[in-house]
């Protein structure tokens, strides 16, 4: 069974600084996607920002970017220019397109989330 | 287009008590899911279905059933409420088809038991 881990419960970040969420994943599969999601106070899910594996080119979404390293099994994101709206719950998901993608390979795999806050 | 909407936002039920979550979303998507989100654990899936008149189990079923009679509306049904599904509630849906990344949640469903 695939897995995602997220190692930093809490990060902070000053205002128009730069910081890394790191997440690693493990899976046997070499196919699937990644994914980052976004969780302000009001609770809905933002997706941020995907990645698919057999792209070798790292996501980037304005001031948000990936750093992919598939043998590694790591999925890390990089906020750049931090503004006080980026603080949220970031969680990283993973998702399979293997097999039978109308089973249970097609479902999120979420890690367990970093609480980002950002300093003025 | 609303999305995903989800029924009621916030609920406060006793335990043994039965309650219904009503999830419905307009984007005519194949695919819908259920999920709770505890303090320190991210979101866990509960059930989900990849079509109309079809459920399937997730990670976390224990204790819920769903139904899916119409192809919009996912629900979500708590028989007698323990105090261990004190949770948040997410909805999802997505359109079929490997290549097709992005779930769509909804705004969540705040459940408290006593």
């Amino acid at each position: 069974a695939q897995t995602v881990t997220q190692s930093q419960p809490e990060m902070s970040v000053q205002e128009a600084e730069t910081v890394t969420l790191s997440c690693t994943y493990d899976t046997s599969e070499s196919d699937y996607y990644l994914f980052w999601y976004k969780q302000p106070p009001s609770r809905q899910m933002i997706l941020v920002i995907r990645q698919e594996a057999y792209k070798q080119q790292n996501a980037t979404e304005n001031r948000f970017s990936v750093n992919f390293q598939k043998a590694a099994k790591s999925f890390s994101l990089k906020i750049s220019d931090s503004q006080l709206g980026d603080a949220a719950m970031y969680f990283c998901a993973y998702r399979s397109t293997g097999g039978n993608y109308g089973g249970s390979q097609g479902n999120l795999i979420f890690g367990k989330g970093t609480k980002l806050s950002v300093k003025p | 287009n609303a999305g995903v909407t989800q029924t009621p936002k916030f609920r406060v039920l006793k335990t043994g008590q039965s309650m219904t979550l009503l999830c419905a979303q307009d984007m005519n998507h194949e695919y819908m899911y259920w999920y709770r989100q505890d303090p320190g654990m991210g979101l866990r899936l509960i059930h989900y279905s990849v079509g109309e008149g079809t459920t399937a189990k997730g990670e976390v079923p224990d204790g819920y059933n769903v139904s899916r009679l119409k192809k919009q509306n996912f629900l979500l049904g708590l028989e007698s409420a323990a105090p261990s599904q004190t949770s948040v509630y997410f909805c999802a849906s997505r359109r079929q088809g490997a290549r097709t990344y992005e779930q769509y949640f909804g705004p969540g469903t705040r459940l408290t038991v006593t």
